[in-house]
């Protein structure tokens, strides 16, 4: 069965650049997570779906940063514009519900240069 | 809030037992998780404990008491390819859903 599947794998673009990430969970988990890894920290939640609706995105600097989840399978995550100190990876996890183990993609690492 | 704190790095040889700690702090508790991940991959699920006592998995163990706000990862017969970072993570009890949060990682070197 596959895993979380995550693009790009990297990307390096200049600050004030917009990027997107795209996910797809694995089949049939219907809570979907967003989270941002800094180096040498764990994992920080930006925000979560359960199934289409954004049901957690306090921690979601929502000025530059966007998300959706249109039909509760793929999501996306934007970050327009891009800041230096948003270099990080950024790790798309699904869950099948909230309370069950979460599995982690391999991340899209971005570097804003 | 939670406060859920590791030690930065450890390191043992090939064969050895680690044991790592981990302690929290939470408005809540409904489970801890330990993840290991190798540099530039995805963290992978190890362990889950939500009641006071040991889960035996092969090499790994995971022990909770919940009354001290303690847990501890055990690497048995260790080997190279253990070396990563082990992570730590704590779902609070506040809400429905409880927010997993991570500390922030112990590397283990193995060395030959």
């Amino acid at each position: 069965e596959a895993g979380v599947v995550q693009s790009p794998r990297y990307k390096i673009i200049e600050k004030k650049q917009p990027v997107a990430f795209w996910c797809n969970p694995i089949s049939g988990h219907n809570t979907l997570y967003w989270y941002r890894q800094n180096l040498g920290q764990g994992p920080e939640l930006l925000i979560r779906y359960e199934n289409e609706e954004a049901v957690d995105d306090s921690q979601l600097p929502k000025d530059r940063f966007s998300a959706e989840r249109l039909k509760g399978v793929d999501s996306t995550l934007k970050i327009q514009p891009a800041e230096l100190g948003d270099s990080a990876v950024y790790l798309c996890a699904s869950s099948f519900g909230s309370g069950n183990t979460i599995y982690f993609g391999e991340g899209s690492w971005l570097t804003v240069v | 809030g939670q406060n859920i704190d590791q030690p930065t790095e450890m390191t043992a040889t090939e064969g050895a037992i680690v044991q790592i700690n981990c302690t929290y702090q939470t408005s809540g508790f409904n489970g801890l998780f330990w993840y290991q991940q190798h540099a530039g991959e995805a963290p992978t699920f190890l362990s889950y404990n939500v009641l006071d006592g040991l889960e035996e998995k092969g090499r790994f163990s995971s022990f909770l008491s919940r009354s001290k706000g303690y847990s501890y990862l055990l690497l048995k017969e260790l080997q190279m390819k253990d070396s990563a970072s082990y992570l730590c993570a704590v779902r609070d009890g506040t809400d429905s859903w409880g927010k997993l949060q991570f500390g922030a990682g112990t590397q283990v070197v193995v060395t030959p």
